[in-house]
């Protein structure tokens, strides 16, 4: 069963808009999620985590445990921003991360 | 800083043939991770080892087998690759466990 959904694929806006990229989650114990993020030609990072509640490059993320989700938002998108997104789950001790199948995003001038 | 250190960087691979992916971490991370990447898919986790001399299945363990002598190393193999195994691999390692994994830049395999 899909742990963590991520229903689009790819989000296209124009720089200065809002971003909002959707996560929700399956599970039915205390959930830690996370977003990561990969650059072109970088590795896969961690963004955020939902239990810092803090905010990383403009982008924060709510977990709203009522409607199983953690979206991702940005007040206004840059360039700089394009990349590919993974929202997380930890399942179990240790990281055994499961991600979801990721939203691109594109940002255009 | 090295970090994560994946090789080879890309191979392609008849298939039939034996693989193995090298992954070396220098962070002295307890534990570590092979995710593989495909488009549509995202990463999925194939086996992980929580310490030096353990080692545990993941989502996507079939064909596939890995060991830990030590802290460092963690090397997958592929016994008999299958055009399936197809793929871009990434390693990872972590520490505390709290959720942040370290990236290698992955090795693009392909199998014919």
């Amino acid at each position: 069963a899909q742990r963590v959904t991520q229903p689009e694929k790819l989000l296209s806006v124009f720089k200065g808009a809002p971003v909002e990229l959707k996560c929700n989650y399956s599970y039915s114990g205390s959930p830690e999620l996370f977003w990561y993020v990969q650059y072109s030609r970088q590795r896969l990072q961690l963004l955020l985590r939902h239990i810092s509640r803090e905010s990383i490059k403009g982008f924060t993320a709510d977990l709203n445990k009522g409607e199983t989700s953690f979206h991702l938002k940005k007040p206004f998108a840059q360039e700089e921003d394009s990349a590919m997104y993974y929202c997380a789950l930890n399942l179990g001790g240790y990281s055994t991360l499961t991600f979801g199948k990721g939203t691109m995003l594109l940002v255009s001038p | 800083i090295a970090g994560i250190t994946q090789a080879p960087t890309s191979q392609i691979l008849a298939a039939g043939r034996r693989m193995t992916l090298r992954c070396t971490q220098d962070m002295r991370h307890n534990a570590m991770y092979w995710y593989r990447q495909d488009l549509g898919l995202g990463l999925r986790l194939i086996h992980y080892s929580n310490t030096a001399g353990t080692t545990g299945k993941g989502e996507v363990p079939d064909g596939y087998s890995v060991s830990r002598a030590n802290t460092d190393d963690f090397p997958l193999t592929l016994a008999s690759a299958v055009p399936s195994q197809t793929s871009v691999y990434f390693c990872a390692s972590s520490d505390s466990g709290d959720g942040e994994l370290f990236f290698g830049e992955g090795s693009r395999l392909t199998v014919l």
